[in-house]
């Protein structure tokens, strides 16, 4: 079953716009993932944020995680057509031995030009 | 350096019949981990396999099995096909079994008449 919960689950907004998306998890982490998947093809790893970090930055990136809620959130900032996508939080749940991670339903970002 | 790698790309099976799946880690890579991801939904994990031993196992059936080979390649096998078994099947790629980062391979596209 899916850890995770995403919202929204489609979003379209215009390029040059900020897009957010939300995360929302039920078991205590390790850390948690956020990556992308263009057309149903593989998935790219955009940026981890362990459980004792409340905000990380990578280029136009920008996540959040608030444990005591059990959420996060991913920020696109000045959107480009090419950051059309579907958008995955996982989450490396506490006691995971392995890499196993869980996934999300994921947000659908488009992007017009 | 090449990413990962799987074959075949697209596969139509009938119902009742086996399929076998696979994947080539990033050179250095010692773990590989299985995800089925049913149109519309997250990645939900199936298997992790580090230094050709199961690491971990997601909750699907017996019908899945995999393994993974001295050079680090594995191999997803599924027995007796359902028409739920149609997804896209993903495999991904670490150094070690808990990296924190995972690369994905582009994905097996399995159908299931």
């Amino acid at each position: 079953s899916q850890q995770g919960e995403e919202d929204p689950q489609a979003l379209s907004i215009q390029e040059g716009e900020n897009a957010t998306m939300n995360c929302s998890y039920k078991t205590s982490i390790n850390n948690l993932q956020w990556y992308r998947q263009n057309s149903g093809r593989g998935l790219v790893h955009l940026i981890l944020i362990r459980s004792n970090e409340r905000e990380k930055h990578s280029g136009r990136l920008r996540v959040t995680l608030d444990t005591s809620k059990k959420s996060s959130s991913l920020l696109i900032t000045a959107s480009r057509a090419a950051d059309t996508a579907s958008y995955f939080c996982a989450t490396d749940a506490l006691g995971n031995q392995g890499g196993k991670l869980i996934f999300g339903q994921g947000t659908e970002l488009s992007v017009k030009p | 350096d090449a990413g990962v790698t799987q074959s075949p790309t697209h596969l139509i099976k009938t119902r009742g019949q086996h399929v076998t799946l696979r994947c080539s880690p990033i050179s250095g890579h010692k773990s590989v981990s299985w995800y089925q991801q049913v149109l519309g939904q997250g990645p939900q994990f199936i298997f992790q396999y580090y230094e050709k031993e199961e690491r971990g196992r997601g909750n699907f059936p017996d019908r899945f099995s995999a393994r993974q080979f001295p050079n680090y390649s594995s191999e997803l096998n599924v027995n007796a096909l359902l028409l739920g078994d149609s997804a896209l099947y993903l495999c991904a790629s670490s150094f070690v079994t808990r990296s924190y980062e995972q690369y994905f391979g582009p994905g097996t596209r399995l159908t299931v008449t």
